[in-house]
């Protein structure tokens, strides 16, 4: 059964940056793009960009380009995503999700997701 | 990119039908059926319901029923049920400076 475990909740200052990480099992983690999705409290999805884990191509949101990387480690079936230059309106739940599977759009995986507090 | 536009909720009786409506452009809902709906109980991760404008994943309802008109795209919940309360979100892929949107989210309430 295909999942994705994320790492803990984060509390950071502002100016500071976050690492996320995502653990995929259940399936071969190179075959699908996976999806990062940021979620403020009390506020729709949005979109932050994917990384094909195999290759470790990405494509980033252009809200974000200038702050966001992310990265992977086939060998341990990970993803990560940095996120440098904190705001307090980073504050939010950070989920990773699998795309493609289906098609085009529509993730059918997704983490459990990674709490981010950023204040002083 | 703006978000898509979805009513803020919608409520209805148990066994009664509600439709969820999104509005979005020519360079998103308009230009591609690449339409997606994620129901999302409170704590929980969005999940998918409707992909590709009318599709089910596998063990979804098929209460849920997707459509779409011009740049409009529509989620109608047939038989509702108390655990559909919930919020929903619409997705579209796009030709926008990033390739995926989101709604703005709908508060599902059964009366």
């Amino acid at each position: 059964q295909a999942q994705f475990v994320q790492s803990g909740p984060e509390v950071k200052k502002p100016g500071a940056s976050v690492t996320v990480s995502c653990k995929a099992s259940g399936y071969t983690f190179t075959t699908y793009l996976i999806h990062w999705v940021r979620q403020a409290p009390g506020q729709g999805p949005e979109w932050m960009g994917w990384i094909d884990p195999g290759r470790a191509r990405t494509k980033y949101s252009q809200r974000f380009q200038d702050r966001v990387t992310f990265s992977s480690n086939t060998s341990a079936s990970s993803v990560y995503l940095d996120l440098s230059s904190l705001k307090s309106e980073d504050t939010a739940v950070y989920y990773c999700a699998r795309g493609g599977f289906f098609s085009v759009n529509g993730f059918d995986i997704w983490g459990q997701g990674t709490m981010v507090t950023v204040s002083s | 990119q703006s978000a898509l536009t979805q009513p803020a909720s919608v409520s209805g009786s148990p066994g009664q039908s509600i439709t969820i409506s999104c509005t979005g452009t020519n360079s998103d809902i308009g230009a591609y059926d690449y339409v997606a709906w994620y129901q999302q109980h409170p704590g929980e991760a969005p999940k998918v319901i409707i992909y590709d404008v009318t599709k089910w994943p596998s063990g979804i309802s098929k209460r849920f029923s997707g459509s779409k008109s011009g740049n409009t795209a529509s989620l109608t919940i047939s038989g509702l049920q108390a655990e559909d309360e919930a919020d929903y979100y619409c997705s579209s892929y796009t030709s926008g400076k990033s390739p995926y949107v989101f709604g703005t989210g709908t508060r599902v309430i059964v009366l």
